[in-house]
């Protein structure tokens, strides 16, 4: 059971807009923290893809956008892709816990 | 650009140590004000942050892990290791290294290596 809840799967067809919500407690997102959020396509290792809550490092498309409000973040994937078919995380810093926690994940499925 | 690079036992028994290197090519595991991070991936328990060690020498466990932990470095081999004890197979994922992404005042896992696989089994 993670510390941050994200859906197990979202689905969408090639164009639409898609989005994975993160939800968490007090302790955690609520409190103020960060989240960032990790792309980790078949095979490979998680990518940075938005970390600050809604900032993306250089050379991530702007069709990723993140946001937060009180204690739930969500990543947006507008035009969506075949190639943005992947497991999506989102990560946060925990004080109960006194740890960096991840949320268990959403498979993303373009359709 | 900067690298990095796992390696160590694939297979280890159980109650024993399991032992990484990450390999640092590219830059200098002592330049910076970075967090340099071990990171795990298991089938049951998904990505688990295991503990880093700070450009200061700072190291922060998790505190899950921290009783069978123990992260160190050599900035000569631009090397940090991890070892983990009494291993069971639970422990069995894909081990990363990983160095911070820092924006602003954010910290993310910015710089990630391919991973390792280690399996714990008699």
């Amino acid at each position: 059971q993670s510390v941050l809840t994200q859906p197990p799967s979202v689905s969408g067809a090639p164009g639409q807009r898609v989005t994975i919500s993160c939800t968490g407690g007090s302790s955690n997102v609520g409190a103020g923290y960060d989240v960032h959020w990790y792309q980790q396509l078949p095979g490979t290792a998680p990518k940075l893809l938005i970390y600050g809550d809604s900032n993306r490092p250089s050379g991530v498309p702007d069709r990723f956008s993140g946001s937060k409000s009180g204690t739930s973040a969500s990543l947006a994937i507008t035009g969506l892709q075949v190639e943005d078919e992947a497991d999506y995380y989102c990560q946060s810093y925990d004080s109960s816990l006194s740890a960096r926690v991840f949320g268990g994940g959403t498979t993303l499925t373009v359709l | 650009q900067l690298q990095l690079q796992e390696s160590g036992s694939g297979l280890v028994k159980p109650s024993q140590t399991l032992s990484l290197t990450c390999a640092v090519s590219g830059g200098s595991i002592s330049i910076g004000v970075y967090s340099w991070s071990w990171i795990r991936q298991s089938p049951g328990k998904g990505l688990e942050w295991i503990g880093f060690i700070y450009h200061s020498g700072g190291i922060y466990y998790n505190p899950s892990l921290k009783s069978r932990v123990t992260i160190s470095v050599d900035r000569s081999k631009n090397e940090f290791f991890l070892n983990l004890s009494s291993v069971t197979a639970a422990d069995t994922a894909i081990y990363y290294c990983a160095r911070d992404y820092i924006g602003g005042d954010s910290r993310a896992f910015g710089i990630w290596g391919q991973g390792t696989m280690v399996t714990v089994s008699s």
